[in-house]
């Protein structure tokens, strides 16, 4: 089992720009989740999708921000234009269908820096 | 006041020592995840519990839903268990997890 996949490892991009953050979660999982982490506000959870479809983006910052899953095996969380305060390590998350309480499996996470 | 709390931020230990890191939450939950960050950088799920105690190698957690309090122990620490500890409640009805900061420990030989 090759784990969550993110792609790129790092990033480094200048104001302005768009980024694609991407992700393939284990196969067969049925829920991923984008997390954000920072210094300053730790691990949060940006967005999640179970089956698909978008559950909660609660935590997604703003229109800058939007994530796709157009299927089981990838999703992509996108930022345009970026900015210096997004800069953070995204991780990417999968869980299994089954029972209800279900622990989650992290990829080894995007570093992202905005100059 | 942050939802999960935990303490302490950050323990040093020396290798052998038993470590206790706390949790204590306000929110109601349907579980309790205890998270491991390594020095790399690499999230792994250690413990998902909603009630007890699950234990794993050196590691215990244990869960005291009527106190919103969870513990996570470390028996006969070893250097290599350095690392970011955090756990993250789920709510009800929800797979969204709300973290604690973490604790940051470091044993040394």
């Amino acid at each position: 089992d090759a784990g969550v996949i993110q792609s790129p490892r790092h990033e480094v991009t200048e104001m302005g720009q768009e980024v694609t953050l991407r992700c393939k979660p284990i196969s067969g999982h049925n829920s991923l989740f984008w997390y954000r982490q920072t210094m300053m506000r730790g691990l949060e959870l940006l967005i999640y999708f179970n089956n698909n479809v978008p559950i909660d983006d609660s935590g997604m910052p703003e229109d800058r921000f939007s994530a796709k899953m157009p299927n089981a095996s990838f999703s992509t969380l996108k930022i345009q234009p970026s900015e210096p305060r997004d800069s953070a390590v995204y991780f990417c998350a999968s869980s299994p269908p089954g029972t209800r309480y279900n622990e989650q499996f992290f990829g080894p996470g995007t570093r992202l820096t905005v100059l | 006041k942050n939802e999960v709390e935990q303490s302490p931020q950050n323990l040093t230990a020396q290798e052998g020592e038993f470590i206790t890191i706390n949790c204590s939450y306000s929110v109601g939950i349907s579980a309790l995840h205890w998270l491991q960050q390594h020095p790399g950088g690499g999230i792994v799920s250690l413990f998902m519990l909603s009630s007890g105690k699950k234990k794993h190698g050196r590691l215990i957690a244990t869960i005291n839903i009527q106190e919103k309090h969870s513990s996570l122990h470390i028996t006969a620490s070893h250097p290599r268990d350095s690392a970011v500890y955090i756990c993250a409640a789920r709510g009800y009805n929800t797979d969204k997890l709300i973290f604690g900061t973490g604790t940051r420990l470091q044993v040394f030989p």
